[in-house]
């Protein structure tokens, strides 16, 4: 069965500390997807990134940067120069398909909490 | 504005009701889902459809029912048979192709009294 697991369930770190979230995964399928969604206090996900599974390369978008390792099965999420707005809940996900029907399975989440 | 609107927002419901959540996009999205988040989890597949008039059960559908009678309509029902049906409940679009992505609704947060 697919799994993801977000080890870290609260974070807290002062504004200006780079910081990492952990994302490991599980799944049998050799084609896959990975995404990370922010959920702030609103309540509604945002979209932040999608990965395919043949696509190693790390990348990088402002402040955000993602290390991608197949071999450890992990797809980890760092935040450069963290901000008080990047404070949130972090979800990471892995799609699997079903008859052509893309699912989701979330990991728990990580609270990350930026203090000024 | 193209996008997906949950309401309400908030929404209070007395043990042995039904409600019905909202959830409508104008993404022109064929696939739309419904999500359930409880406090320090992560969200749980309730149900999804992939096109008109089709839809299927996702992790946790008991208790819970759907309609899609419109492309850009995919509601809700929480019925009685919930026992525990206090929650956040986020809907969520799909979209296809080279970006094959989805996308949330803001969430409507269900109460029950």
């Amino acid at each position: 069965a697919q799994k993801v697991t977000q080890a870290q369930t609260e974070i807290s770190v002062v504004e200006k500390e780079d910081v990492t979230l952990d994302c490991v995964y599980e799944t049998r399928d050799t084609t896959y997807y990975l995404f990370w969604y922010k959920q702030p206090p609103s309540g509604e996900l945002v979209f932040l990134i999608r990965r395919n599974s043949f696509d190693e390369q790390n990348e990088i978008s402002g402040r955000y940067s993602w290390n991608f390792q197949k071999s450890t099965s992990s797809f980890n999420f760092t935040i450069t120069a963290s901000q008080v707005v990047d404070s949130a809940v972090y979800f990471c996900a892995l799609s699997e398909l079903i008859q052509g029907a893309q699912k989701l399975v979330f990991g728990q989440g990580t609270r990350l909490t930026i203090n000024p | 504005d193209g996008g997906i609107t949950q309401s309400p927002k908030y929404l209070f419901r007395k043990e042995g009701q039904n409600v019905t959540l909202s959830c409508e996009q104008n993404l022109n999205h064929d696939a739309m889902y419904w999500y359930r988040q409880d406090p320090g989890q992560g969200l749980r597949l309730i149900y999804y459809s992939q096109i008109v008039n089709d839809f299927q059960k996702g992790d946790i559908a008991e208790g819970y029912s759907v309609s899609r009678e419109k492309k850009e309509s995919f509601p809700l029902t929480v019925t009685s048979a919930q026992k525990n049906p206090t929650a956040f409940y986020l809907c969520a679009t799909r979209r296809g192709g080279v970006t094959d992505t989805q996308y949330f609704g803001p969430g409507t947060r269900l109460t029950v009294l």
